[in-house]
């Protein structure tokens, strides 16, 4: 079955350090893969998305994300971390088939920034 | 534009009463969405609408909860007999045709829902 694995539950980092949250999939075909970020009382956001081709996608707010089939991951990076950053962060697959059109989440990953 | 909508914002009702949650998708999608966020399942898909039909509700958790779509617009997400671990956030998506790199799926604000 699908699946999408978020390994960090919860990251704290320094503000204008470096960030990498980590995202692990399964799914039998080239995937569609989303991140969303999620403020607190919010809605998600959409941050970045891959569907096929360049396998290094730039998102908003300076984030980027790198798909690499052959570890199954799609790992979101950004070089320096604002305090406006501190958020929940979800990697989802999309499922499209013409039966169903659907996004499996991971769990998510708390980032907290410190000044 | 204006963006997804949903009603109420939050909810709290005494267990086992009916409740309604509405999702007003944007203007012109007509794919939409229910997802349910909660501390112990995470964020789960519900039920896929594509115009007023559900070609996949496989995400409804039992027979209590119910959706439709009516004028391939709005949708009312209805539960039946709410039990405390109806307590989450209700999330609402649309989207117009999915195609290839345009397809994101586009988030409401959410309804809180809390049954005591």
């Amino acid at each position: 079955a699908q699946s999408v694995t978020q390994p960090d539950i919860h990251i704290t980092v320094s503000e204008g350090a470096s960030l990498e949250l980590r995202c692990n999939y399964s799914y039998g075909a080239t995937p569609y893969l989303f991140w969303y970020v999620q403020s607190p009382g919010q809605g998600l956001q959409l941050l970045l998305k891959y569907f096929s081709g360049d396998t290094l996608v730039q998102g908003i707010k300076g984030f980027e994300a790198e798909f690499k089939r052959s570890q199954s991951s799609f790992n979101l990076r950004k070089p320096s971390v604002h305090w406006s950053d501190a958020a929940e962060y979800f990697c989802a697959v999309g499922l499209l088939s013409y039966n169903t059109d659907k996004l499996i989440f991971g769990t998510g990953t708390r980032l907290q920034v410190f000044p | 534009g204006a963006g997804v909508s949903q009603s109420p914002s939050n909810k709290v009702t005494e267990k086992g009463k009916d409740v309604e949650l509405r999702c007003d998708p944007i203007s012109g999608h007509t794919a939409l969405y229910w997802y349910r966020q909660s501390l112990g399942q995470g964020l789960e898909f519900l039920i896929y609408f594509q115009g007023n039909s559900a070609p996949d509700k496989s995400g409804l958790p039992s027979d209590r909860f119910s959706a439709e779509r009516t004028g391939g617009s709005v949708s009312t997400l209805t539960i039946q007999r709410t039990q405390q671990e109806d307590s989450a956030v209700y999330l609402c998506a649309s989207t117009y045709p999915p195609t290839g790199a345009d397809y994101e799926q586009y988030f409401g604000p959410g309804t809180r829902l809390t049954v005591t």
